[in-house]
Formats: structure tokens, C-alpha cells, sequence
């Protein structure tokens, strides 16, 4: 079966220092992979997505992620953190049953 | 919350009470979902739909209940016999044959 795991539970950064969310991915076949944000007690917006294209993918705000077959991970990073970055990032992989398995989320701090 | 709209945004229930929580979309998407958030554990799929008068339960469907009686409204009950309903619910949508998942705002029930 499908699933992530999100490898830190929290992630505290100094703003303008890069940012690193480590996500592992268990799958039998070549996954769609997906990174989301949510801000406080707000719904969740897609971050960016790998289908199996390009293995760099760049999304929203900055924020990057590469898809490594060899070390099943998908870790998010962005180069310079800001304030505004401080959020819950959740890794998400797509199933055979088509539908999302989440994982349990890294909240991430942004110290000024 | 792109044409998403979920209501109320903060519940207070009962115990023994049922309660049922909105989900309407201008979006015309197929597939809607309603999953479930609490603390460190990330997102849990309750229910899903990919087409009207069908639907599917998820990894954690007991003590819910579903109808998609139109493509727009995806409605879900939080009955008496779910044991732990305080929780963030969110709903979500997809277009058929995309990849992504559109959130809404969420509701927050509490059970007192």
C-alpha cells in the first residue's frame, strides 16, 4: 500500500536560512506525489506536484521539491525562509485507489 | 477557498446528538471528499465520491454517514455512535482526470 511519512514532526528556522521538510514515500509503482500548506485553522492549498515528469519540481512561494527514486524521498526546500512560510506542510501520495494518503504533517517555525 | 463552501466554521454538539456538516461547490468537479484532521496525525479520509449516488467509505467511515444526491453538495453526519467527533473536517474536490485536490475552509466541531 501507498503511504508517506513525514520524518519531523516540527522544524524551527531562522528567517532568510533555507528551509528543509523531509518526506519518504512507500510505494510498489511510480507514485504521484504532492506537498500542501495550511495556514491556522484555514484549508489546505497545493504547495506543488511530481506525476512523474520532471524530477525537480517548483512550486508556489518558492518552494521546491525533488523526487529520488533511489532514496524514496520527496523533500520540500526553499533557499530563504519568511515569516509568512511559518505554517503545517503535509506530503501527500496518490493511491491506486485514487484517492490521498496524508502524512502527519511537519509544522514549520519561522524565528526572526 | 476556491468555490468551496463549507458550513458552519465552528460547531458545539453534544454528546448523543447527531450533526450534520456542509459541503457545497461551484467548481463542477466530480470527486468530493471529507477528511478528517486532528493533532499530529495529519488527514484521514472519512468518505469519498466520485459521482452522484455513489460513494465509498474511507479508512475511518464508522460513525459517519454520506449522501451525494447532486454533484454540488456532499453532506456528512457525525452521528452519536462516532466516539471521538471532536475534530477539523474538511472537505475536498477534484476535477476527473487531475491530479490535485481543492480544499475548503473547514469546520471545527467540538463535542461538549
Amino acid at each position: 500500500a501507498q503511504s508517506v511519512t513525514q520524518l519531523d514532526s516540527h522544524v524551527s528556522v531562522s528567517e532568510g536560512t533555507p528551509v528543509l521538510l523531509r518526506c519518504n514515500y512507500s510505494s510498489s509503482y511510480s507514485p504521484s506525489l504532492f506537498w500542501y500548506v495550511q495556514h491556522p485553522n484555514k484549508g489546505l492549498q497545493l504547495l506543488l506536484k511530481y506525476t512523474s515528469a520532471a524530477t525537480l519540481v517548483k512550486g508556489i512561494n518558492g518552494f521546491e521539491a525533488e523526487f529520488k527514486k533511489s532514496e524514496t524521498s520527496f523533500h520540500l526546500t526553499k533557499p530563504s525562509a519568511h515569516m509568512s512560510d511559518a505554517a503545517e506542510y503535509f506530503c501527500v501520495v496518490r493511491t491506486n485507489n485514487n484517492d490521498m494518503r496524508f502524512g502527519a504533517g511537519t509544522r514549520l517555525t519561522v524565528k526572526p | 477557498d476556491g468555490g468551496i463552501t463549507q458550513s458552519p466554521k465552528y460547531l458545539f454538539r453534544k454528546e448523543g446528538q447527531n450533526v450534520t456538516l456542509s459541503c457545497e461547490q461551484n467548481l463542477n468537479h466530480d470527486a468530493m471528499y471529507w477528511y478528517r484532521q486532528d493533532p499530529g496525525q495529519g488527514l484521514r479520509l472519512i468518505y469519498y465520491s466520485q459521482i452522484v449516488n455513489d460513494f465509498q467509505k474511507g479508512d475511518i467511515a464508522e460513525g459517519y454517514s454520506v449522501s451525494r444526491e447532486k454533484k454540488e453538495s456532499f453532506p456528512l453526519t457525525v452521528t452519536s455512535a462516532q466516539k471521538n467527533p471532536t475534530a477539523f473536517y474538511l472537505c475536498a474536490t477534484q476535477y476527473s482526470g487531475a491530479n490535485v485536490l481543492t480544499f475548503g475552509a473547514g469546520s471545527r466541531l467540538t463535542v461538549l
